[in-house]
């Protein structure tokens, strides 16, 4: 079993649409949790960490469920320009390593 | 503006010869790392450093080598003994190992 999981897509949504993505982990003990958003050939870029109580930053929204060991984000009211791939990212206790999911591809279509 | 460089932006290798991936950070970072990625997959760690002059292989270290000289500067060589090196190169910093991740723009090498 993969340390990161995520439904790699591709959703393809219509423009205002909300859509969320899940993302589970294998370890128990992890203790950071973040999102990140890949343009195609592009570096991965911060979109936001992920707390204990669930956090908000505009139109997106990222949540943790440490009982079922994944992590969500919700993105409202989609624009063309979240247009991109999504990955999860989980740092364990152990190791202190970055493990990645391999991404969920998103398309808003106009 | 602090950031992370890499360079060179696309580069090609012949057949049996080593190329060196170069990333330079001004962000006073103490980790950095390097990570490879293939179409469809995930990110995977070649090597990392948490401090100048050591570091660690990460899950897919054989074929690579690294140095950490300088705390600004974390090379990656690819050598003639990595079989399949086209992919994506990014390499990354944090202020410690288990903040947040900071990418440089990445490398794509391919095969000649």
């Amino acid at each position: 079993r993969k340390e990161v999981e995520q439904d790699p897509g591709p959703f393809n949504v219509p423009e205002g649409a909300t859509v969320a993505f899940n993302c589970t982990y294998s370890n128990s003990a992890s203790q950071s949790f973040f999102w990140y958003r890949q343009d195609c050939r592009k570096e991965p870029k911060l979109l936001m960490s992920v707390y204990s109580s669930g956090n908000e930053d505009g139109r997106f929204t990222a949540q943790l469920n440490r009982a079922s060991q994944y992590i969500s984000l919700l993105i409202r009211d989609s624009k063309l320009s979240d247009s991109a791939t999504y990955l999860c990212v989980v740092i364990f206790l152990t190791g202190n390593q970055f493990y990645f999911g391999t991404g969920t591809s998103l398309t808003v279509i106009p | 503006d602090g950031g992370i460089t890499q360079s060179p932006k696309y580069l090609f290798r012949k057949e049996g010869q080593n190329v060196t991936l170069s990333c330079e950070q001004n962000l006073n970072h103490d980790a950095m790392y390097w990570y490879r990625q293939d179409p469809g997959q995930g990110l995977r760690l070649i090597y990392y450093s948490q401090i100048v002059n050591d570091f660690q292989k990460g899950d897919i270290a054989e074929g690579y080598s690294v140095s950490r000289e300088k705390k600004e500067s974390f090379p990656l060589t690819v050598t003639s003994a990595q079989k399949n090196p086209t992919a994506f190169y990014l390499c990354a910093s944090s202020m410690e190992v288990d903040e947040k991740l900071f990418f440089g723009s990445g490398t794509q090498l391919s095969v000649l």
